[in-house]
């Protein structure tokens, strides 16, 4: 069965500093990975996904992760914080069981941007 | 991008009452839909598979008979929540995976979300 755990209920930045989300990942098989961003009240918006070509992803808004296997992590980062990336981001992790196709969700992180 | 739309966004009702949400792929075709439900400051858990067609696939623990899901057409599939109880208030979306054409990309396409309060 596939899980992720993200590392941090709520991590706080002042703007223009370094994000760093942690995600690590528990899979039998190569996994397919994803961070997703949700606003207040809002759907859930893709922001970047791994699916064994680059290790490296790059997403929308500037936020990139690398996937590692060594490590089973996949945390996300952005280079320069800005008040706009304060949300809620989940990791998740493609099912391969029963229910063909749903993602399996992380417990989220808070991000905070102080000004 | 494929768009997932879901009605209404924001719902109050009695408890004892039902209340029914919608998802509708606007520009595709869905043959599955997902659909999460998601506590305040907690992440979506998996409530069941919508197939078209044939009936849903529930995640355990998940009340089938109280948590009705119809997916009548390629487009819409639907969410009746039946004798609301104000510990069902919560945070409902629906996802679908993009259309075959896209190629398998893996991802899903949620839609906004609904916000059920029951009073």
């Amino acid at each position: 069965a596939q899980s992720v755990t993200q590392l941090g209920s709520h991590v706080s930045v002042s703007e223009g500093a370094l994000v760093l989300l942690r995600c690590n990942y528990s899979s039998s098989v190569p996994p397919y990975l994803f961070w997703y961003v949700q606003y207040p009240n809002q759907g859930l918006q893709l922001l970047l996904k791994y699916t064994s070509a680059a290790t490296l992803v790059k997403g929308i808004n500037g936020f990139e992760a690398e996937f590692k296997k060594s490590e089973t992590s996949f945390h996300l980062t952005k280079p320069s914080a800005h008040m706009s990336d304060a949300a809620e981001y989940f990791c998740a992790v493609r099912s391969y069981g029963g229910s063909q196709g749903n993602l399996i969700f992380g417990k989220g992180t808070k991000l905070s941007v102080k000004p | 991008g494929a768009v997932v739309s879901q009605h209404p966004s924001w719902v109050i009702c009695k408890s004892g009452t039902s209340v029914k949400i919608e998802c509708r792929s606007l520009d595709f075709q869905a043959t599955t839909m997902f659909w999460y439900r998601q506590f305040p400051k907690q992440s979506l858990m998996l409530m069941a598979t919508s197939n078209e067609g044939s009936k849903a696939t529930y995640e355990q623990g998940v009340e089938k008979d109280k948590f009705l899901i119809n997916h009548a057409s390629l487009t819409l599939s639907t969410l009746t929540v039946t004798s609301a109880h104000p510990e069902d208030s919560s945070f409902y979306i629906c996802s679908a995976p993009p259309p075959l054409l896209a190629g398998p990309t893996y991802e899903q396409y949620f839609g906004p979300g609904t916000r059920l309060t029951v009073t």
